[in-house]
């Protein structure tokens, strides 16, 4: 069965970097886009970046573009997010998410993993 | 940026009610929106993918309509377990989601 779990998550300084990670399993990885998408405390869902699957095409939303890198090693079914110069309004759950095209619903997710962002 | 309008924010109702939600985009989407059901602590779940059509396995009193700018979801009978965050999702700019709706049960 398709299965994403996510880790890397913790507590980190403002300014700090932190490195996601979103392990895949049950499916064929490298056919699949994926996306991160995460969650503040009390608040909705938020988009944050996504990444096709040759990795020729990836865009974020404009609240984190410049300080987020998404990558993928497709050799180790490996989902990424780079995440420097932390600050406090980065502080959420953290979801990855499987997309068999660009345009494409967002069907199966991770569990998350939480982010804190305090000094 | 296409901004999703999304309403309720929540709403309670009884078992075996009908309940809509609406999302609103900013600009024409054509039929590119899918709706999500997202309870605590879990992965959120794919309920209606292109507007209107329903996930494999997911059960049918949900449903979902619309396109261009007005878009509704419905569970046409609420059960206890549908008690969740429900979000729209727009997919023809970047992606967008709506800010949810929280149903409960009366």
């Amino acid at each position: 069965q398709v299965q994403l779990v996510e880790s890397g998550g913790g507590v980190v300084q403002p300014g700090r970097s932190l490195r996601l990670s979103c392990a895949a399993s049950g499916f064929i990885f490298s056919g699949y886009g994926m996306h991160w998408v995460r969650q503040a405390p009390g608040k909705g869902l938020e988009w944050v970046a996504v990444m096709s699957f040759d990795e020729k095409n990836k865009f974020y939303a404009d609240s984190v573009k410049g300080r987020f890198t998404i990558s993928r090693d497709n050799s180790k079914n490996t989902l990424y997010l780079q995440i420097d110069s932390l600050r406090p309004e980065d502080t959420a759950v953290y979801y990855c998410a499987r997309v068999a095209c660009l345009l494409c619903p967002l069907d199966y997710w991770g569990q998350g993993t939480l982010v804190t962002v305090s000094p | 940026d296409i901004q999703m309008t999304q309403s309720p924010s929540s709403l309670s109702a009884s078992v075996g009610d009908r309940v809509s939600i609406t999302c609103q985009a900013s600009q024409d989407i054509a039929n590119h929106l899918n709706w999500y059901q997202h309870k605590p602590g879990k992965a959120p779940e794919l309920l209606i993918y292109d507007a209107s059509n329903l996930k494999t396995g997911v059960p049918s009193r949900f449903s979902g309509g619309g396109s261009g700018t007005y878009f509704t979801f419905i569970i046409s009978s609420l059960q206890p377990e549908d008690v969740a965050t429900y979000y729209c999702q727009q997919f023809r700019d970047l992606y967008t989601f709506g800010r949810g709706t929280k149903v409960e049960i009366k």
